[in-house]
């Protein structure tokens, strides 16, 4: 079965630039959470999808937003770059409910602001 | 808050040297203990999933176990292919829809 795939892998932006980052979940999966990487803060919860519906919400500005599509993908969108916007973004899919099934992660999109 | 905290930050290991890596967890009601591991670039690899305290979980050089207040993931005679960051995370209380990570340990084996 194939795993999470996300894409782009990597991106350059400028700040005030928006950027779109996309998810493909495990088939099967209908849940699906994202997650920022960064070296000073670790592994942080963005926001998860299930039936199209945003169902939690970390705490993270209103430049980040997403959504996710009838066939499961998700796409997180990033509006007014900053700097301190640069990380590793990590989508994660689980089958139903993340508080119950096990997330698997992507391999992630890393970010660059310049 | 949840709160997770990984011990040691960084491991030097010669290859077979066997060690432990500490994961200690404030949480109210947890609902699940989870290992990942994750080399440089790429994301975290699902590991084990821990509920309750006494459980063991096993895979290959790699065994996990769980306690009321902690977790740790011991690796014997490893091998450098074991070399990696291994993330604990936990799902707990009214954040279960959601992992709540601890910084990592990175883990260095030598040949």
């Amino acid at each position: 079965k194939a795993g999470v795939t996300q894409t782009p892998r990597y991106l350059i932006k400028t700040r005030g630039q928006q950027v779109t980052l996309s998810c493909s979940p495990i088939s099967g999966h209908r849940s699906v959470s994202w997650y920022q990487q960064t070296p000073g803060q670790g592994l942080q919860f963005l926001f998860e999808y299930f039936s199209e519906t945003q169902r939690n919400k970390g705490n993270f500005p209103g430049r980040f937003s997403g959504r996710q599509f009838s066939n499961s993908r998700s796409e997180m969108n990033v509006s007014t770059l900053e700097l301190g916007d640069s990380a590793l973004y990590l989508c994660a899919s689980s089958q139903d409910r993340p508080s119950t099934d096990t997330q698997y992660f992507g391999p992630g999109t890393r970010l660059t602001v310049l | 808050e949840d709160q997770v905290t990984q011990s040691p930050e960084a491991l030097r290991l010669q290859e077979g040297e066997s060690s432990s890596l500490n994961c200690s967890y404030t949480v109210s009601g947890l609902r699940g203990l989870f290992w990942y591991r994750q080399d440089p670039g790429k994301g975290p690899e699902f590991l084990f999933t821990l509920y309750s305290a006494g459980e063991e979980k096993e895979k290959e050089r790699l065994k996990a176990t769980l306690t009321k207040k902690e977790s740790f993931l011991h690796i014997t005679a490893p091998k450098p292919e074991d070399s990696a960051t291994y993330l604990c995370a936990v799902r707990a209380g009214s954040n279960d829809y959601k992992l709540s990570f601890g910084a990592g340990t990175t883990v260095t084996v030598r040949a």
